[in-house]
């Protein structure tokens, strides 16, 4: 069975504070790694991994993959407060189907 | 920029009572999928769809859900007789690409809030 593990569960943290999320997996055929970001309702993309060691950028967001130890990060630099959301970490399989992380909640303070 | 788009947004149901969850994907994507989202629990899949039929599904989507793409554009799920546990957020998703193993990301609705009373 395809396993998601995020860490930490929760974070608080001020604005301007850099941040980094863990995300573990365990998954037959990996196609692909996806963050997400999760404010009231829907997840919206933030990015897709596929190779090990290329990291992707957006803004103050970037994310990197590693294959061979099973991980991803995604760091958040000079947080602001709408960056305060659950960043959810899913694991996209050879079935295309997407298996969830239990999310982490960060909560950026003024 | 497209999205995709769910209706209603909060359905209040009976138990036993069958309901519909509307979907319209974005226009040109060929995969759609079903998720559900327990209060304060993890994302968790129920099904797939593909070139009209049913191309993967979770444990939870058992014989009281069924999904339908009747006309080409809305993709429904129903839930034939409601339980109080099915009370979740229910979201819809599609993934664009030309063929089923394209690598690509999946874009969320809005979600539907179902509570089952």
């Amino acid at each position: 069975e395809d396993k998601v593990v995020q860490s930490p569960l929760s974070l608080v943290v001020h604005e301007g504070d850099t941040v980094t999320l863990n995300c573990s997996y365990e998954v037959t055929n990996f196609r692909s790694l996806l963050w997400y970001k999760q404010e009231k309702k829907a997840p919206t993309f933030l990015f897709m991994l596929t190779s090990s060691g290329i990291e992707k950028k957006s803004g103050r967001l970037s994310s990197i993959l590693d294959k061979k130890e099973l991980f991803s990060i995604l760091n958040i630099t000079a947080t602001q407060t709408g960056d305060s959301a659950v960043y959810l970490c899913a694991i996209n399989n050879a079935g295309n189907m997407l298996t969830f992380g239990g999310g982490t909640r960060l909560m950026v303070k003024p | 920029e497209p999205e995709v788009t769910q209706t209603p947004s909060h359905q209040v149901t009976q138990m036993g009572q069958e309901v519909i969850l509307r979907c319209v994907p974005i226009s040109n994507h060929l995969y759609f999928y079903w998720y559900r989202q327990i209060l304060g629990q993890k994302v968790e899949f129920l099904v797939s769809f593909y070139n009209n039929e049913i191309s993967e599904k979770s444990e939870i989507f058992d014989d009281q859900f069924s999904v339908e793409r009747p006309d080409g554009s809305n993709f429904t799920l129903k839930i034939r007789s409601t339980k109080l546990e099915d009370s979740a957020m229910y979201f819809c998703a599609s993934r664009g690409g030309q063929g089923r193993f394209q690598n690509t990301e999946a874009f969320f609705g809005q979600g539907t809030r179902l509570t089952v009373v």
